[in-house]
């Protein structure tokens, strides 16, 4: 079974303009969320998209937005870049949505830097 | 609220043991631990679901104490192949009636020759 794949992998934009990020998760996963990684943070989560609800929430202003398709994939937005928006973006799969035993799977990351 | 990890950082000789620590201020319904390796993607070690049970694997095992909301991962003689950023996940209910998974800012173990 192919692991969840993320596009692209390297990003390089300049403050101001927007990126879009992708994800496939696992096939048969219905749940995707994404995170951003940072030194010194580790994992913050973002948003879980769930049969193309978003479910969860965190605490990132509302740059950062989702979205989920009817096949499970899901896309990443960040409008107005800032500096600080330079990270590793990673996206992980599980099957199922909202249960405290989920595992989550992760994409190898989109390395995003903002100039 | 992140759950706390400590150390932030240990290094190791092969064959010595650590433990990594993970609190949260929060009732938690499970406890994850995942290993992420430089340049790779975080991978799933185990979970500890609430009952204070232990779980093993190879040589890394963990515990879960819900009465203080602390779990403990431990590492018995260590490889190079442990070497590392540990993170744990706890799980909390969220406001919307379901589960949210936040990670600690991660444990960084170096294992040496």
């Amino acid at each position: 079974k192919a692991g969840v794949t993320q596009t692209p992998r390297y990003l390089i934009k300049t403050r101001g303009q927007q990126v879009t990020l992708s994800c496939s998760p696992i096939s048969g996963h219905r749940s995707v969320s994404w995170y951003q990684q940072t030194p010194g943070q580790g994992l913050q989560f973002l948003f879980e998209y769930f049969s193309e609800t978003q479910r969860n929430k965190g605490n990132f202003p509302g740059r950062f937005s989702g979205r989920q398709f009817s096949n499970s994939r899901s896309e990443m937005n960040v409008s107005t870049l800032e500096l600080g928006d330079s990270a590793l973006y990673l996206c992980a799969s599980s099957p199922a949505a909202g249960t405290s035993t989920d595992t989550q799977y992760f994409g190898p990351g989109t390395r995003l830097t903002v100039l | 609220q992140q759950p706390v990890q400590s150390p932030q950082a240990v290094i190791l000789r092969e064959g010595e043991d650590a433990v990594i620590n993970c609190s949260s201020s929060k009732a938690l319904y499970s406890v994850h631990w995942y290993r992420q390796k430089h340049g790779e993607a975080p991978v799933f070690l185990m979970i500890l679901l609430k009952g204070g049970e232990q779980k093993g694997h190879d040589k890394i095992s963990a515990s879960f104490n819900e009465k203080k909301q602390q779990s403990s991962l431990y590492l018995t003689a260590s490889q190079l192949s442990y070497s590392g950023t540990y993170f744990c996940g706890t799980v909390a209910i969220s406001g919307v009636g379901s589960y949210q998974l936040t990670f600690g800012k991660g444990t960084k173990l170096s294992v040496i020759p």
